[in-house]
């Protein structure tokens, strides 16, 4: 079956970076994107960003781009996406989502998620 | 940016119950619209994709309908399980967004 593992909770100071693994299994690594959507406490969804599993193409939610940065390693199956300059607003669940075989840009598996915590 | 706006923000009702959620695009997105439901502490889960396909594995007391900028999600005969928020996203262009969230709360 299809999954997504995350990497666990992290505590960061603001200014610093934070990356967030995804280990994927069950299915063709290299045939779907994998997308990134992150949840603060308490608020809605908010979309990242994707990457292809070759990670050789990305597309950036624009008012992250220049502080986010989405890899991949094709020998472990794993996605990595890493956001640095991090602010108190960066506090969320970090999720990472397979996108659908059909409709690539709806995720439809999702990991466990990943708490980001930025405070001094 | 797509704006997508859910109505009600709210809803209260009882299992049994229909109810319907709306999701307003700031323009128009064809088809190219999800829903989701969360529940506390849980990722998402996809139940429609294209405005109106029922994602594999969920209840047919589910249904999606719309085109445009106007859509709606419809939970026939509330179950139990089904108390959750619920999320409308558009995939028309980037970057992908999401709509506030209609929490569907037990009366």
């Amino acid at each position: 079956q299809v999954q997504l593992v995350q990497s666990g909770a992290e505590v960061k100071k603001p200014g610093a970076s934070v990356k967030v693994s995804c280990k994927a299994s069950g299915y063709s690594f290299t045939t779907y994107y994998l997308h990134w959507v992150r949840q603060a406490p308490g608020q809605g969804l908010e979309w990242m960003g994707k990457i292809n599993p070759s990670g050789t193409r990305t597309t950036y939610a624009q008012r992250l781009e220049g502080r986010l940065t989405m890899t991949t390693d094709m020998s472990t199956s794993t996605f990595y996406m890493e956001l640095s300059s991090l602010r108190s607003e960066d506090t969320a669940v970090y999720y990472c989502a397979r996108g659908h075989g059909l409709a690539g840009d709806c995720p439809e598996y999702w990991g466990q998620g990943a708490p980001v915590t930025v405070s001094s | 940016d797509i704006q997508l706006t859910q109505s009600p923000s709210f809803l209260s009702a009882s299992v049994g119950d229909r109810v319907t959620i709306t999701c307003r695009a700031s323009q128009g997105i064809s088809s190219f619209l999800a829903w989701y439901q969360q529940k506390p502490g849980k990722a998402p889960k996809l139940l429609i994709y294209a405005a109106s396909t029922l994602q594999t594995g969920v209840p047919s007391r589910f249904s999606g309908s719309g085109s445009g900028a106007e859509f709606t999600l419809t939970i026939n005969s509330l179950q139990p399980e089904d108390f959750a928020t619920y999320y409308c996203q558009q995939v028309n262009s980037y970057p992908i967004t999401f709509g506030q969230g209609t929490r569907l709360e037990i009366k």
